[in-house]
């Protein structure tokens, strides 16, 4: 199957405080998982990518935990701030075509 | 920093009109695509393009749809006999043949009257 579940729909944080958006998928090959970042009126921005190798990774602020056996991999996003206001996309592709799947959107609100 | 870049930003047809969005990848890259997303809604995939053949693409890519690269620059999605329903956000992306990173434009907001 090519789906891929993400939760919550929306998110309001309190600046400073840690934003977790999660994903969930079903088909086994893929094997690439990016998050996007969207802002009105653009397009989607590569945030941060793991690999099913990998179990965690870190830029900055941004953290990507996957877990291969449940299927699932989720963003934390620490101190969290109003710019990281934005719609956030989870995705999976594989293969040498690497056509993404993207997740249905998370849209953070961070409040000052 | 290289940009994926579409035009038009906004596009205006009345149905059953034909409509062809422009893309214009980063120079190097090697693999082309076509998402779409209807207002607030996900991103789906539509189509993927290399060695100038289509690769891959989604149910919603039926006959109406038609994707070239007329030139070396250039990846148009081309939609035939337009409806109400393609209404939507068209974005293009490219990737290098090296990595799945796959770059974004920022979108031609295609409405059909």
């Amino acid at each position: 199957q090519q789906q891929v579940k993400q939760s919550p729909q929306s998110l309001i944080v309190q600046k400073g405080g840690i934003s977790i958006i999660n994903c969930a998928y079903e088909n086994t090959a893929f094997d690439y998982f990016p998050w996007y970042q969207q802002f009105p009126g653009k397009g989607p921005a590569l945030l941060i990518a793991i690999r099913p190798d990998v179990s965690e990774k870190k830029e900055g602020r941004f953290t990507i935990s996957f877990n291969k056996s449940a299927k699932q991999f989720s963003l934390h996003i620490m101190d969290s701030q109003p710019g990281d206001s934005a719609t956030y996309f989870c995705a999976a592709s594989y293969g040498y075509n690497n056509d993404m799947r993207f997740g249905a959107g998370t849209r953070l609100t961070v409040k000052p | 920093e290289p940009e994926v870049t579409q035009t038009p930003s906004h596009q205006v047809t009345q149905m059953g009109q034909e409509v062809i969005l422009r893309c214009v990848p980063i120079s190097n890259h090697l693999y082309f695509y076509w998402y779409r997303q209807i207002l607030g809604q996900k991103v789906e995939f539509l189509v993927s393009f290399y060695n100038n053949e289509i690769s891959e693409k989604s149910e919603i890519f039926d006959d109406q749809f038609s994707v070239e690269r007329p030139d070396g620059s250039n990846f148009t999605l081309k939609i035939r006999s337009t409806k109400l329903e393609d209404s939507a956000m068209y974005f293009c992306a490219s990737r290098d043949g090296g990595r799945p990173l796959q770059h974004f434009g920022d979108g031609t907001r295609l409405s059909i009257l």
